[in-house]
């Protein structure tokens, strides 16, 4: 079956670089996506990588994707207090089925001054 | 702000009860999917209608079912309400059907069942 998970708790200082870790089982994932939600708010997305392709870069968001071992992580440069919230990944399977995400638990960022 | 709107923002009811949540998409979007966030399920996906037609249905209860209008916007009907079913309710929307399209999700509407 399909399953994503993650780590449920990140702390990091204001500044340092932020890593966040995901895997996922399903080897026919056509898209991994990164969501934020902060307290409150919906969904917003962050970025997202297209299967056969091992890195993406979007200014302070790196996007590292390990395809053999099922493994993506997202890196957060220069990391401030407004990237504190919940960081979701997500996987989806282009096809006949339609486009469903299936997320993983989220991991809750908290960034100290 | 996706461009994705939800109404209302906020749902009490009562146990038993049937609630009607509205999404708007993206301007140009036809794919229209609902997903449900609670504590002890997380973000599950439930059900996406293309243009009209369902075209994937992930754990929806039977009590629950959706539509999509003419003009491309959707409702999410729940009804015979339980504690159980409390959680936000997110619509998301993207360009296509089966094509990995990115989405975009609307604020949420929290229902709150007691």
């Amino acid at each position: 079956g399909e399953d994503v998970e993650q780590s449920l708790f990140l702390s990091v200082r204001e500044g340092d670089s932020s890593v966040i870790n995901c895997t996922y089982t399903d080897s026919s994932s056509t898209y991994l996506y990164w969501y934020k939600q902060e307290p409150g708010a919906g969904l917003q997305l962050l970025t997202y990588i297209f299967s056969n392709m091992d890195m993406k870069q979007d200014q302070r968001l790196t996007v590292l994707l390990n395809k053999k071992d099922k493994h993506l992580s997202l890196r957060i440069a220069d990391t401030q207090t407004g990237d504190s919230a919940i960081y979701f990944c997500a996987e989806s399977k282009a096809g006949n089925a339609g486009n469903m995400l299936t997320f993983g638990g989220g991991t809750r960022l908290m960034v100290k001054p | 702000d996706s461009g994705v709107t939800q109404t209302p923002k906020h749902l009490i009811t009562a146990t038993g009860q049937r609630v009607t949540l509205r999404c708007s998409p993206r301007s140009g979007d036809l794919s229209v999917y609902w997903y449900q966030q609670s504590l002890d399920q997380g973000l599950q996906f439930l059900i996406q209608y293309y243009n009209g037609e369902e075209r994937a249905k992930g754990n929806i209860l039977e009590r629950f079912s959706a539509q999509q209008f003419p003009d491309l916007h959707s409702e999410l009907n729940l009804s015979s309400l339980e504690l159980g079913d409390s959680a936000l309710y997110f619509c998301a929307s993207s360009v296509g059907d089966w094509e990995a399209g990115t989405q975009y999700f609307g604020p949420g509407t929290r229902l709150l069942v007691l």
